[in-house]
């Protein structure tokens, strides 16, 4: 079965300082698709990134870089100079393909980052 | 795009009402639905998946009594909470994706429920 791992459950940090955030997952399915979500204190789920198990380069989006590793099952998301805004939990989520009939997100349990001025 | 909005965003009834919370996808077609249920501190746990004009699918434990979904369109999905009752205040939140198979999902902004 499916599985979603983020052992760091909370991270604070000094605005300024880079920080990644681990995500760790399992699956028996050849294909599948990673995602990262950013829930901030209002509650609602951002969209951050979405990525397809045939694709290992890494991404980066502004101060937001992700390293996608198939030998190690990793998925981890780098903030560079984080700011204050950048608090919030993060989630790490797997989505599979042929064992999935719903397009089901398996979520970890999320990782919540402080980032102090 | 990709905007899902969610409504109410606040709702506090007495033990017994019924209450109904709406999710539309705004500027897209939504194949499928979804609702979650979120515990302060905790991740996001799956309830039901909907599809247009089927009924929906519940995850095991989840009362399909309890929770009524109805997805009438490929725009819009309800979450009715009948007979509310403290237990199950929470905050709810629903997600729509355009297609299957590895589709991103959207978040609405969620719904607090609070049950006196």
């Amino acid at each position: 079965a499916q599985k979603v791992t983020q052992a760091q459950t909370e991270i604070s940090v000094v605005e300024k300082e880079d920080v990644t955030l681990d995500c760790v997952y399992e699956t028996r399915d050849t294909t599948y698709y990673l995602f990262w979500y950013k829930q901030p204190p209002s509650g609602e789920l951002v969209f951050l990134i979405r990525r397809n198990s045939f694709d290992e380069q890494n991404e980066i989006s502004g101060r937001y870089s992700w390293n996608f590793q198939k030998s190690t099952s990793s998925f981890n998301f780098t903030i560079t100079a984080s700011q204050v805004v950048d608090s919030a939990v993060y989630f790490c989520a797997l989505s599979e393909v042929y064992n999935n009939a719903g397009n089901m997100l398996t979520f970890g349990g999320g990782t919540r980052l402080m980032v102090k001025p | 795009g990709a905007v899902v909005s969610q409504h109410p965003s606040w709702v506090i009834c007495k033990s017994g009402t019924s209450v109904k919370i709406e999710c539309r996808s705004l500027d897209f077609q939504a194949t499928t639905m979804f609702w979650y249920r979120q515990f302060p501190k905790q991740s996001l746990m799956l309830m039901a998946t909907s599809n247009e004009g089927s009924k929906a699918t519940y995850e095991q434990g989840v009362e399909k009594d309890k929770f009524l979904i109805n997805h009438a369109s490929l725009t819009l999905s309800t979450l009715t909470v009948t007979s509310a009752h403290p237990e199950d205040s929470s905050f709810y939140i629903c997600s729509a994706s355009q297609h299957p198979f590895g589709e991103t999902q959207y978040f609405g902004p969620g719904t607090r429920l609070l049950v006196l």
